[in-house]
């Protein structure tokens, strides 16, 4: 257990439907991430936060997707009008700053768009 | 052209073996490379991390950058059952974020 926590750790859900994620990181934890992992393959950048600011969105964030971290604690991932597509693994990372190379995983949330 | 790539595999030993795994970058520019262990069902954690050139030695792993060739590799001595997961080549993106950029990741089964 890394100490970063992540609900639900599955999710089955119809296309069309809103699914929305959390992501509890390490309490000192500055900095938080989101990854995307599909079947066999590494995880992809989807976007990260410095404390409660969003500080960079990869293209593979599309508009049906949106992130929060509010107060910077935890942080929620939210997908609108879900597409099949969408089926992976959404991963959550923290690490206590930039100078630190050490992220620390969540055990992720998969994803099942039916 | 992705930044990192990596052998899917899967590659099966017998217990014992030396494991060698293996990545190539694009940009010789990078500088800093990590190696993360996934574990079926979990998320990835890191096992190592080098620094340019050269080898970096942890136990029973050692992490090597050549950066002439612009190739990474992890070699496992004695590998054990319990190295069976999914190992993972990274870049770190010091000037990007600290993104970490994943190879697609080379699953690996020990067999006892």
């Amino acid at each position: 257990d890394t100490g970063v926590s992540q609900d639900p750790r599955h999710k089955i859900t119809k296309r069309g439907q809103n699914v929305t994620f959390r992501c509890d990181p390490i309490s000192e934890h500055n900095r938080l991430y989101w990854y995307r992992q599909t079947l066999g393959q590494g995880p992809e950048f989807l976007t990260y936060f410095q404390n409660e600011a969003q500080l960079e969105k990869s293209r593979l964030l599309s508009d049906r997707f949106s992130a929060e971290r509010p107060k910077g604690s935890f942080s929620t991932l939210e997908i609108q009008r879900t597409e099949q597509g969408d089926s992976a693994m959404y991963l959550c990372a923290s690490t206590l700053g930039p100078s630190t190379d050490t992220q620390y995983f969540g055990p992720g949330t998969r994803l099942t768009v039916l | 052209q992705k930044e990192v790539e990596q052998d899917p595999g899967p590659l099966s030993v017998p217990e014992g073996a030396i494991v060698s795994l293996n990545c190539t970058y694009s940009n010789s520019a990078f500088q800093y490379f990590m190696w993360y262990r996934q574990y079926s069902r979990k998320g990835p954690e890191l096992l190592m991390y080098t620094y340019s050139s050269g080898n970096k030695e942890d136990g029973r792993f050692t992490a090597q950058v050549d950066k002439s060739s612009k190739y990474i590799s992890l070699f496992i001595r004695d590998s054990q059952p319990s190295d069976s997961a999914t190992y993972l080549c990274v870049r770190y993106g010091e000037t990007s974020g600290s993104r970490l950029t994943f190879g697609e990741g080379t699953q690996l089964t020990v067999n006892p």
